[in-house]
């Protein structure tokens, strides 16, 4: 099946701190990936859209400046959390479709950061 | 009312026994449905889609009912590897996945 890789699977950082999270399609182009966010006992929660050579596609309430989504080839896409803060301490997921978008979601292991 | 609405559980099942979640949406309009499994503080990994005539892997077993707007999963012979929590997720018309909360599922031997 399709594998979505992620790295680094745990950052523990200071308080204003930079810190870049990456998603690989191993086995697969993928011209969309997508980015997620899940706190303690909620939904995953979309915070943006990152379509290949072009710019993200923020939802509401995501600030494209604080999280910035880079997606420079067909396999791979970076999120950089910029000048992190305790509250942005969260577990950081990606996601990539295979072929339409009407296709299922394959996941990367995630990334689990604590901002100290 | 949430999109997608899930009871949350936990379910506390024997092992061997059945057990069937329902999940609940609210746009007519949504195409495409699925589920997944997430165990705790793991990425979610796809369980199966859900097609309108229904479908069935093993011993998962999904249904779709677009008149009522609510899809559900079977368990059949249930084992302690099941535990975990179950995500019902809904596609809109514009592609975009709606996730339900879950519903924590705990297999006791």
């Amino acid at each position: 099946g399709a594998v979505v890789s992620q790295h680094p699977s745990r950052v523990i950082c200071k308080s204003g701190t930079s810190v870049k999270i990456e998603c690989r399609s191993l086995d697969f182009q993928a011209t969309t990936m997508f980015w997620y966010r899940q706190f303690p006992k909620q939904s995953l929660m979309l915070m943006a859209t990152s379509n290949e050579g072009s710019k993200a596609t923020y939802e509401q309430g995501v600030e494209k400046d604080k999280f910035l989504i880079n997606h420079a080839s067909l396999t791979l896409s970076t999120l950089t959390v910029t000048s992190a803060h305790p509250e942005d301490s969260s577990f950081y997921i990606c996601s990539a479709v295979v072929g339409n978008s009407n296709q299922p979601q394959h996941f990367g292991d995630g990334t689990r950061l604590s901002i100290l | 009312r949430k999109e997608v609405e899930q009871d949350p559980g936990p379910f506390n099942v024997p092992e061997g026994a059945t057990v069937a979640f329902n999940c609940t949406y609210s746009n007519s309009a949504s195409q495409s449905f699925f589920w997944y499994r997430q165990d705790c503080r793991k990425e979610p990994k796809l369980l199966m889609s859900v097609y309108s005539s229904g479908n069935e892997d093993g011993r998962f077993t999904a249904q779709l009912n677009r008149a009522s707007q609510y899809i559900s999963l079977l368990i059949r012979d249930s084992k302690l590897s099941d535990s975990a929590t179950y995500l019902c997720v809904v596609m809109d018309s514009n592609y975009q996945l709606i996730w339900g909360a879950g519903t924590k599922l705990i297999i006791k031997p």
